[in-house]
């Protein structure tokens, strides 16, 4: 069954420590690739995303991801992280499944930034 | 530019009472969501409508009805409310619906409590 796992529920890492959130999935297809950014009370933003090309992607506030296709995984890095990054990331995989393209989300992984 | 808007922000409802959750935005997309988050579970499609006119089941559609309005605005109805459907309910829109490959733009969240 096609599946996203986001492996860290909770990480804490300390402002200015590099980051690396880990998102793998299960598809028999090449994929399309998201990652989201919850922050506390607000809704979902697009943080990049990866549909063919270059498998590492830039995307905004300093975020970015690499895809992987030998270990299906599509992780995403910052080198320094700032407090303001304290959010809930989503890893979400573009598939067509159930007779129709639609969006699996992971179940999110929580950072926490220490001062 | 708002984007996509949600009304109410919070609901408390007790078991049986129906409630609608409504949607709007302003960006001229022609495609919209409705999914719920739940702790530990991402998010999940309730239902979608790919066009003005059109509306599908997604993953998890049961006990819930919706009504695209008109371009801009997508209501999700909870009949008889559950305590399984206090959650936090996310309308979300992209431009066309290709579903796999569209950015989603999502609203601030409903967060929903049944008693």
């Amino acid at each position: 069954a096609q599946s996203v796992t986001q492996p860290d529920i909770h990480i804490t890492v300390s402002e200015g420590a590099s980051l690396e959130l880990r998102c793998n999935y299960s598809y028999g297809a090449t994929p399309y690739l998201f990652w989201y950014v919850q922050s506390p009370g607000q809704g979902l933003q697009l943080l990049l995303k990866y549909f063919s090309g270059d498998t590492l992607v830039q995307g905004i506030k300093g975020f970015e991801a690499e895809f992987k296709r030998s270990q299906s995984s599509f992780n995403l890095r910052k080198p320094s992280v700032h407090w303001s990054d304290a959010a809930e990331y989503f890893c979400a995989v573009g598939m067509f499944s159930g007779g129709y393209n639609k969006l699996i989300f992971g179940a999110g992984t929580r950072l926490a930034v220490h001062p | 530019n708002a984007g996509v808007t949600q009304t109410p922000k919070f609901q408390v409802l007790k078991t049986g009472q129906s409630m609608t959750l409504q949607c709007a935005q302003d960006m001229n997309h022609n495609s919209m969501y409705w999914y719920r988050q739940d702790p530990g579970m991402g998010l999940r499609l309730i239902y979608y409508s790919a066009s003005e006119g059109t509306t599908d089941k997604g993953e998890v559609p049961n006990g819930y009805n919706v009504s695209r309005l008109n371009k801009r605005e997508f209501s999700l109805r909870l009949e008889s409310a559950a305590p399984s459907q206090t959650s936090v309910y996310f309308c979300a829109s992209s431009e066309r619906f290709q579903g796999s490959t569209d950015t989603q733009y999502f609203g601030p969240g409903t967060r929903l409590t049944v008693l």
